[in-house]
């Protein structure tokens, strides 16, 4: 299957700080990927959709502000989260879809690890 | 959005039962995939069913995609520890640009 890798998989910040998140499709270009966060023992919450080349589209409750998105290549989506806090500690995971029609498939990142402290 | 309803939120078993997973919506998708995530990693896709009826197998798992495509189960057969883990569905649309996820089923298989 097509890889996704994300980077860093761990990060932890002081309170008040930036940290910026990489997610890159290895073998194959992504037009759009998505970003999620996930709460321990729960499922993936979208918080937006990455469009190379235009804005994201972030889900409703998700500030657009706070949790920066560019996607500046096909193989390349970064999340920004800004003045970071400690309710911002998660689990944020990225994944590009890949191929066309019903063989579109999702493949996703290893997942980062944000520990505001 | 389209919705899926996974079905049970959380199974602990012992080794060597069998189980089955459900996940269900009102919504026709035009594919149903189905991941296992473990703790701290990220999903890794297991399977695609794209036609109503479709039965993939896959070692001890079983994957079924309804008739009407609008849902699927997972049946797994004599469960080890290795299965346990986050299994979640998620429906593509007929669009072909949107996932939606089910709420996920968190297996615990103990020895």
């Amino acid at each position: 299957g097509a890889v996704v890798s994300q980077h860093p998989s761990r990060v932890i910040c002081k309170s008040g700080t930036s940290v910026k998140i990489e997610c890159r499709s290895l073998d194959f270009q992504a037009t759009t990927m998505f970003w999620y966060r996930q709460f321990p023992k729960q499922s993936l919450m979208l918080m937006a959709t990455s469009n190379e080349g235009s804005k994201a589209t972030y889900e409703q409750g998700v500030e657009k502000d706070k949790f920066l998105i560019n996607h500046a290549s096909l193989t390349l989506s970064t999340l920004t989260v800004t003045s970071a806090h400690p309710e911002d500690s998660s689990f944020y995971i990225c994944s590009a879809l890949e191929g066309r029609g019903k063989t579109t498939e999702a493949f996703f990142g290893q997942g980062t690890r944000l520990t505001v402290v | 959005t389209q919705l899926l309803e996974q079905s049970p939120q959380f199974l602990s078993i012992q080794e060597g039962e069998n189980l089955t997973v459900y996940c269900n919506s009102s919504s026709v998708f035009s594919s149903l995939q189905w991941y296992r995530q473990e703790p701290g990693e990220g999903p890794v896709l297991l399977v695609t069913v794209v036609t109503g009826g479709e039965v993939k197998k896959l070692k001890r798992l079983t994957f079924q995609f309804g008739d009407a495509r609008k849902d699927s189960s997972l049946h797994i057969t004599a469960a080890q520890t290795g299965d346990t883990g986050l299994y979640l569905c998620a429906g593509l649309s007929n669009s072909g640009y949107a996932l939606n996820f089910g709420k996920g089923t968190s297996l615990l298989v103990t020895p």
